[in-house]
C-alpha cells in the first residue's frame, strides 16, 4: 500500500535560518505529491505540489522537488520567518485500484522563534 | 466563494452518545471526503463519497461510523455510541471530481471530545 514517511519533529529554528523537513514515500504507481500547512487551530491549506518526476513545486518561499529515483519529496525553504510556525503534513495522491485517497505524513511541527 | 465549511468547529459528547458532524463543500463540488485526525498523528482518510454515493469506504471502522451525501444538503459523518478513543480532529474535504486528480480543498475541521 502507500505510505508516507517524515522526519519527526518539533523543529525548532531561528528566524531566517534555512529549513529542510524530509519526507519519502512507497506508492504504486506514479504518484502526485504534495505538501500541506496547518495552522493552530485550522485545517489543512495546500502549499505545493508536483505531478510528476522531476518536477518542482514552490510556494512563498517553500519549494519542493519531486525525485523518483530516491522517492523523496523535501520540502526547503531558505529563510523562515516566525510566520512559518505551523505543522507540515507530505502527502500523496495515487489513483491505482479507484483510490481518490490522499495518505499523508504524520506531520513536523515547526516553530520558528525571533 | 466561500470554501468548505465544517459545522460544529468543537462536539463535546459523553460516552455512548451520538455525534453528527456536517460538511458543506466548496460551491460546484460535487465530491467529499472525510478524514480523522487523532492527537500527535497525521490525518488517515475515512470515506469518499459523492452525492447519494458512497464510492470508498475502506478507511471506515466496521462499527459506529457511517456517512452520507444526500441529494440536498450537506455531507452527515455519523457516530453512535461514542468512546472516549473517538476523540478526534475531523476534517472534510471536497474536489470537482473526476477521473484524475482535483484538488481537495479542506475544511477547517470539527474537533471532538467525548468526555
Amino acid at each position: 500500500g502507500n505510505s508516507v514517511t517524515q522526519m519527526e519533529g518539533p523543529v525548532t529554528l531561528s528566524e531566517e535560518a534555512f529549513l529542510t523537513i524530509n519526507c519519502t514515500y512507497t506508492a504504486t504507481g506514479y504518484p502526485s505529491l504534495f505538501w500541506y500547512v496547518q495552522y493552530p487551530g485550522e485545517g489543512l491549506q495546500l502549499l505545493l505540489k508536483a505531478t510528476k518526476a522531476d518536477d518542482k513545486g514552490s510556494n512563498k518561499g517553500f519549494e519542493a522537488t519531486y525525485r523518483k529515483e530516491t522517492t523523496s519529496f523535501h520540502l526547503e525553504k531558505g529563510s523562515v520567518q516566525v510566520s512559518d510556525s505551523a505543522v507540515y503534513f507530505c502527502a500523496l495522491y495515487s489513483s491505482g485500484a479507484g483510490s481518490y485517497q490522499l495518505t499523508f505524513g504524520k506531520g513536523t511541527k515547526l516553530s520558528v522563534i525571533p | 466563494n466561500a470554501g468548505v465549511m465544517q459545522n460544529p468547529r468543537h462536539l463535546v459528547r459523553r460516552r455512548g452518545q451520538e455525534a453528527r458532524l456536517r460538511c458543506s463543500p466548496m460551491k460546484g463540488h460535487s465530491h467529499v471526503y472525510w478524514y480523522r485526525q487523532l492527537p500527535e498523528e497525521g490525518l488517515k482518510f475515512m470515506v469518499y463519497l459523492q452525492k447519494e454515493n458512497i464510492i470508498d469506504e475502506s478507511g471506515m471502522p466496521k462499527e459506529r461510523f457511517s456517512a452520507e451525501f444526500p441529494k440536498e444538503g450537506p455531507s452527515i459523518l455519523r457516530i453512535q455510541q461514542v468512546v472516549r478513543g473517538d476523540s478526534a480532529a475531523y476534517f472534510c474535504a471536497s474536489s470537482g471530481g473526476g477521473s484524475s486528480y482535483n484538488e481537495q480543498f479542506f475544511g477547517p475541521g470539527t474537533r471532538l471530545t467525548v468526555l
